[in-house]
């Protein structure tokens, strides 16, 4: 089974730069997350949709990101602009329906100048 | 969501087997007790998870304390590979799925 694929691996960007990154789930995974995770802290959702509706977007901030999952299968999360506290680890993680385990990708390490 | 308690780190040498801790004092009675595990530089990884019994996969042990209270992980024999940061999850049936990580508990194995 082909696991969580997010790309890229890595981005640099300057302040107030746009950004985006891509996350492509498990097969037949219906619920998808997104999770910040800032040097030195466990993961922090950011956003959860189920198929291609939003669960809970509640510590996502609407100001500057964004996300969406057409179809119901890829997705991606937009930061514009860019600050420097934006600086982390860009989680992906699918699961098969929620409440189930979730399976994560390596992440999109990003870096802000 | 329930507030966990984790030792920061822990230190255990190859081959030996290793008991990591978890109080969840507020847990509900319907939360399930989910363990993840994070290596360095990759995604957090599912380990096992468990409401009221003890469990057990190919990877560890979930030992749940009878006032489920808190919980222990246990790894049988630890390898080089084990070496990461785990965290203890309790699990609401109303979260639909969402995962609220505290620090973890660093584990240095040494060979």
């Amino acid at each position: 089974e082909a696991g969580v694929a997010q790309s890229p691996r890595y981005k640099i960007i300057e302040k107030r730069q746009s950004v985006a990154f891509w996350c492509n789930p498990i097969s037949g995974h219906a619920t998808l997350y997104w999770y910040q995770q800032i040097l030195g802290q466990g993961p922090k959702l950011l956003i959860q949709f189920q198929n291609n509706g939003v669960v809970d977007d509640s510590q996502l901030p609407k100001d500057r990101f964004s996300a969406e999952r057409l179809k119901g299968v890829d997705s991606t999360l937009k930061i514009q602009p860019a600050k420097l506290e934006d600086s982390a680890v860009y989680l992906c993680a699918s699961s098969p329906q929620g409440n189930q385990p979730q399976h994560f990708g390596d992440g999109t390490r990003l870096s802000i100048l | 969501d329930a507030k966990t308690t984790q030792p920061n780190s822990m230190e255990s040498n190859e081959e030996e087997p290793v008991h990591l801790p978890c109080n969840h004092s507020t847990i509900s009675g319907t939360d399930y007790i989910h363990w993840y595990r994070q290596l360095p530089s990759q995604g957090p990884e599912y380990v096992i998870h468990g409401l009221t019994s003890n469990v057990n996969n190919r990877m560890a042990s979930l030992a749940i304390a009878e006032d489920r209270k808190s919980s222990t992980l246990i790894l049988h024999r630890a390898t080089l590979r084990d070496a990461a940061v785990y965290y203890c999850i309790p699990l609401t049936g109303t979260s639909y799925g969402k995962l609220t990580f505290g620090q973890g508990t660093i584990l240095t194995v040494h060979p």
